[in-house]
């Protein structure tokens, strides 16, 4: 069963505690995306990374870090020095092979983060 | 940067009439993808116009892309109640080997049957 995992759906952390969460694909997707909703905001995006080994800062980077050492995990570790990091979070990947240029965004389930 | 507005932000509907959703972009898209969330749920792609002035149908949706490709809209006729979500644009912009999406705010589309 092809497809993205995040997990946990449900996360609480102490505030000042760092927290990793978790993305897993298996679609063999170059492309992988990291995407905060907050309600009425949309998404926004946070980090990516377009291969192996490499990635690149989105719009809202500060207080995240992100590792991609494999081509199908894109762990996101959300830091202390994240001001308000209660949020829904989103991972996506995208394969970037084949006729069509722009391929679609696959997104998994989510994990919702909430800071005490 | 690059910014994608997209309007109304909530729109409530009764169960057969037609809803719209339009989305405008601060620079020249290389393509515009539409994504469905459902309440409670993860984003899921709808459909992608790549080429100026591009009309595409699914069933009862309409999307445009303008002729400048910087606007796009989603049309629904005689929604149903499984049409409720928000509905997503994103617009796509390529810069070298760099490529990402940025998406609009939504619109929240709820229907009264």
């Amino acid at each position: 069963d092809g497809g993205i995992t995040q997990s946990p759906k449900y996360l609480f952390r102490k505030e000042g505690q760092n927290v990793t969460l978790s993305c897993e694909q298996n679609l063999n997707h170059d492309a992988m995306y990291w995407y905060r909703q907050d309600p009425g905001q949309g998404l926004r995006l946070i980090y990516y990374s377009q291969i192996v080994n490499d990635f690149q800062k989105g719009d809202i980077a500060e207080g995240y870090s992100v590792s991609r050492e494999k081509k199908e995990s894109f762990p996101l570790t959300v830091t202390s020095a994240q001001k308000n990091p209660t949020a829904f979070y989103l991972c996506a990947s995208r394969g970037t092979s084949g006729l069509l240029s722009y391929n679609e965004q696959f997104f998994g389930p989510g994990t919702r983060l909430t800071v005490l | 940067g690059q910014q994608v507005m997209q309007i109304p932000q909530y729109q409530h509907v009764q169960e057969g009439e037609d809803f719209t959703t339009y989305c405008n972009s601060s620079t020249t898209l290389s393509n515009i993808q539409w994504y469905k969330q459902r309440p409670g749920g993860h984003p899921v792609f709808l459909i992608q116009l790549v080429k100026s002035g591009e009309v595409k149908k699914q069933k009862r949706l309409t999307f445009q892309f303008g002729e400048a490709k910087k606007n796009s809209s989603l049309h629904i006729t005689a929604t149903q109640t499984t049409d409720v979500g928000t509905y997503f644009c994103a617009g796509g912009r390529s810069g070298g080997s760099n490529y990402k999406l940025t998406f609009g705010k939504g619109t929240l589309l709820t229907v009264n049957p």
